[in-house]
């Protein structure tokens, strides 16, 4: 089942733009995480939030979570042309699961 | 270095034959998963599994199945009842906290691209 949906499918900005992409989900979580996928690679974990969190910061990356709306959004400030990539929110849903639920991705596109 | 790796990267299987996906890893992790991925989709969880020689279904796992008879491996077969296997294959793991609440993310292998010729 797929429980995150991301939107945009699809960005595309320029290189030192920002980049803002959202997720929304369905049931309550006990955290939610950000991963990135080159294309034909595997998915490269870059941050967790936890449902107590509202906000966190890692380099040029900056997640909220509004649990009461169920989404959260991910922004990737002065994007570079090495920043495209899908991206893709998992949920990891209450009560405890032993498993993380993936969304359907945003492609972003950055041109130099 | 430690990580996670899947063999072989590129699969192809003919009608009707069973094919087997390697899985290992060496970050002494206890979880792992096999997840599918078709063109422009999201991931859909197969199996996965917590501990030595259990696993459990996840949302697609008609046609498929796994062991895990070490920490390390967990194989996935693709068998002749997967109707339409042709996709994108990523093996994970991760480590289980003591609350059992992750506190971190999946480790992710590269991948295997299985095609039906």
């Amino acid at each position: 089942s797929q429980q995150g949906e991301e939107d945009p499918q699809a960005l595309s900005i320029q290189e030192g733009e920002n980049a803002t992409m959202n997720c929304s989900y369905k049931t309550s979580i006990n955290n939610l995480q950000w991963y990135r996928q080159n294309s034909g690679r595997g998915l490269v974990h870059l941050i967790l939030i936890r449902s107590n969190e509202r906000e966190k910061h890692s380099g040029r990356l900056r997640v909220t979570l509004d649990t009461s709306k169920k989404s959260s959004s991910l922004l990737i400030t002065a994007s570079r042309a090495a920043d495209t990539a899908s991206y893709f929110c998992a949920t990891a849903p209450k009560p405890y699961t032993d498993k993380l639920i993936f969304g359907t991705g945003t492609r972003l596109q950055v041109f130099p | 270095d430690g990580g996670i790796t899947q063999s072989p990267k590129y699969l192809f299987r003919k009608e009707g034959q069973n094919v087997t996906l390697s899985c290992e890893q060496n970050l002494n992790h206890d979880a792992m998963y096999w997840y599918r991925q078709d063109p422009g989709q999201g991931l859909r969880l197969i199996y996965y599994s917590q501990i030595v020689n259990d696993f459990q279904k996840g949302d697609i796992a008609e046609g498929y199945s796994v062991s895990r008879e070490k920490k390390e491996s967990f194989p996935l077969t693709v068998t002749s009842a997967q109707k339409n296997p042709t996709a994108f294959y990523l093996c994970a793991s991760s480590s289980l906290g003591l609350t059992r609440v992750y506190s971190e993310g999946y480790t992710f292998g590269s991948g295997t691209r299985l095609t039906v010729v």
